[in-house]
């Protein structure tokens, strides 16, 4: 079992919609973080939290720290956020290294 | 204040060569972190490096893989004699601090092919 596992692998919307991605995580953690990946592009980092909700622009990231689980929710999403969003957590006991989920591959369609 | 700064964009090698990627991080950051991303997987922790010192190689492969951040210059993920498995995106991060709550940078990958 992955230490860091994201919902869903996949996800279409229409533009418009909200949308959820959740990612789980086992470990003890010092942060969490949401990126995102453009294809063949580079790595943008979204937000950084260790607790509570954060808020940029239709982007919104929360965590729940007891249950050991965050959410990313795009509203009134746009095919520009066609991307892989990738949740990642930074460890308590490795430091700044960070382990990452497998990401999410998000496509909206206009 | 250009970001991280990674070359090749792209890289092909043949089954034995060499290969050296470079990053340099943004100006002013002295902690380099190098990330691996096979085809169709997650990225996955190679190494942390300061300037002049290897902090954590825990998820450098045991063999044919170095990294190197000199006092001077990019830092540099040395791979030898390179095998088709070794084809992958590298990614590189930058920080100003040991601890990513003040920030980090990610550049924008070397993509190696091994033909």
């Amino acid at each position: 079992k992955n230490e860091v596992e994201q919902s869903p692998q996949n996800l279409t919307a229409q533009e418009g919609e909200f949308i959820t991605i959740n990612c789980s995580y086992s470990v003890g953690i010092s942060a969490l973080h949401w990126l995102q990946q453009h294809p063949g592009g580079g790595i943008v980092s979204l937000f950084m939290l260790s607790s509570g909700k954060k808020k940029h622009g239709r982007l919104i990231a929360t965590i729940n720290i007891q249950e050991k689980h965050s959410s990313l929710h795009i509203t009134a999403s746009h095919p520009r956020d066609s991307a892989v969003y990738i949740c990642a957590v930074s460890e308590e006991t490795s430091g700044s290294r960070l382990t990452f989920g497998e990401g999410t591959q998000l496509t909206v369609n206009p | 204040n250009a970001g991280v700064m990674q070359n090749p964009r792209h890289l092909v090698r043949r089954r034995g060569q060499e290969a050296r990627l470079r990053c340099s991080p943004v100006k002013g950051h002295s902690h380099v972190y190098w990330y691996r991303q096979l085809p169709e997987e997650g990225l996955k922790f190679m190494v942390y490096l300061q300037k002049e010192n290897i902090i954590d190689e825990s998820g450098m492969p045991k063999e044919r893989f170095s990294a190197e951040f000199p006092k001077e210059g990019p830092s540099i993920l040395r791979i030898q004699q390179v095998v088709r498995g070794d084809s992958a995106a590298y990614f590189c991060a930058s920080s100003p601090r040991a601890s990513l709550s003040y920030g980090y940078t990610f550049g924008s990958g070397t993509r190696l092919t091994v033909v």
